[in-house]
């Protein structure tokens, strides 16, 4: 069964940059079929996309991050991560890496959830 | 962004009949396929619903999905104790070059 499991600093100083790597274990990173991705959630707030990537370099971000994430996939390490750039306040969230499946359209696996905190 | 819209909370006592819209637009649901996830706070989301309207396995049968147009409904039969957190409708949109949207979330009380 495939496991996903984040890592990072979980305190960032406000306009510095957000750093996230998400470990797969238990399934292949190189399967065409899949998206691997972020999504987070505000303290008291509601899940946000960020967006996902595939193996073959596909990749769709949320519009109203204005271009600051950045999702990479490392297959040597099968790990992949989130680059969030110039983050205030307004990023701190319990961030998820999760599994996107291309066929089924929905996300069919998730982390178990990494919170971090932007400081000003 | 795009965003789904959905009632802020929902309740019902035990044994009751609940339902949770979620109106989106022809970008979104109206060309896409809608997903429901259920979440307990602070923990990772559980997909209840795929494809509108198919249950994943082990799933009860008592969350049934459907969808009309530009909006989709969760449906959640024989309220049960258990059943008291948020649930998140979801969709593919297909403006601005494509991007995932979520509902903006109900909370289940049972009363």
């Amino acid at each position: 069964q495939l496991h996903l499991q984040e890592s990072g600093p979980r305190l960032v100083k406000s306009s510095e940059t957000l750093s996230l790597t998400c470990s797969v274990s238990g399934g292949s990173i190189t399967n065409s079929n899949y998206y691997w991705g972020w999504i987070r959630q505000p303290p008291g707030g509601g899940l946000q996309w960020i967006g996902f990537i595939s193996y073959t370099g596909i990749n769709y971000y949320n519009p109203s991050l204005m271009g600051r994430g950045t999702i990479i996939i490392d297959s040597s390490k099968r790990q992949f991560s989130l680059k969030l750039s110039s983050v205030t306040a307004a990023d701190t969230a319990l961030y998820f890496c999760v599994r996107y499946s291309g066929e089924a359209y929905y996300f069919d696996s998730w982390g178990q959830g990494t919170l971090v905190a932007v400081s000003s | 962004q795009s965003v789904l819209t959905q009632p802020p909370s929902a309740s019902g006592t035990p044994g009751q009949r609940v339902i949770i819209s979620c109106s989106g637009s022809s970008s979104n649901i109206g060309s896409n396929t809608v997903n429901w996830y259920q979440e307990v706070p602070g923990t990772a989301p559980k997909l209840l619903i795929y494809s509108d309207n198919r249950r994943p396995s082990g799933v009860p049968d008592r969350f049934s999905g459907s969808k009309s147009g530009t909006s989709a409904s969760l449906a959640i039969s024989g309220l049960q104790s258990e059943d008291e957190t948020d649930y998140y409708c979801a969709a593919w949109d297909d403006s601005l070059n494509g991007h995932y949207v979520f509902g903006t979330g109900t909370k289940v009380t049972v009363l």
